[in-house]
């Protein structure tokens, strides 16, 4: 089982509409989460990053952990065509003591189109 | 703002070929992270340096080697290929001190063709 699970999709919405997407964890000890998007033959490109449980809002775009659960999220509001992409959630790994470093284990990234 | 370069970004070879793929991390990023991405999959890490000492290894193959330079710059060495080292490789840079967070920005990848 991967630590970090995520529907890849393929995710097909019209524009205008509110993206949901969603990523499990499953070692407690992992801290930081990142949203990183890549579209086609490219380099992943940061797009938010998030430590504690709540909510974290960028323009239209709005990352949420719920640590209880080991849940976090990714919705995109006003979607846009130039929105298509695959979408990874990541997180750097932990150690036992709860420190994060270095290496980042993705999820599988889920594959949006954003139709006109 | 300058982002982190890699080369060549496309690489054809043959089986047991090497190949060598280079990175330049961003100025002042001392961190080095790579990464495999094979067709239709997560990238995987595969060994990171920090001021030019390896700090940590995935699962990387023992006919890989890397190492990272006096100028930060890094470059992955790969022997003996074969067919299913065919993938994306990304480099990835970032700099202590900025939080834990250990923000790591990618570049645009070196796509590798192994025939």
């Amino acid at each position: 089982q991967k630590e970090v699970e995520q529907d890849p999709g393929p995710l097909s919405v019209p524009e205008g509409a509110i993206v949901s997407l969603n990523c499990t964890y499953s070692n407690s000890a992992f801290q930081y989460f990142m949203w990183y998007r890549q579209y086609s033959r490219k380099g992943p490109e940061l797009l938010m990053y998030t430590y504690s449980s709540g909510n974290k809002e960028d323009g239209r775009f709005t990352a949420q952990v719920d640590k209880s659960s080991k849940y976090i999220s990714l919705f995109i509001r006003d979607s846009q065509p130039s929105d298509s992409a695959t979408y990874l959630c990541a997180t750097p790994a932990a150690d036992a003591g709860g420190t994060s470093y270095g290496k980042l284990t993705f999820g599988q990234g889920t594959i949006l189109t954003v139709h006109p | 703002a300058a982002g982190v370069i890699q080369s060549p970004r496309h690489l054809i070879k043959e089986k047991r070929e090497t190949a060598t793929l280079k990175c330049y991390p961003i100025p002042r990023h001392d961190t080095v992270y790579w990464y495999q991405q094979g067709p239709g999959q997560d990238p995987q890490f595969l060994i990171s340096f920090y001021e030019k000492m390896q700090s940590d290894k995935g699962s990387i193959p023992d006919r890989f080697s890397a190492q990272q330079f006096s100028d930060y710059h890094s470059e992955l060495n790969m022997s003996s290929l074969e067919l299913g080292d065919s993938a994306l490789y990304f480099c990835a840079s970032s700099t202590p001190g900025t939080g834990a967070t250990d923000t790591q920005y990618f570049g645009p990848g070196t796509r590798l063709t192994v025939l």
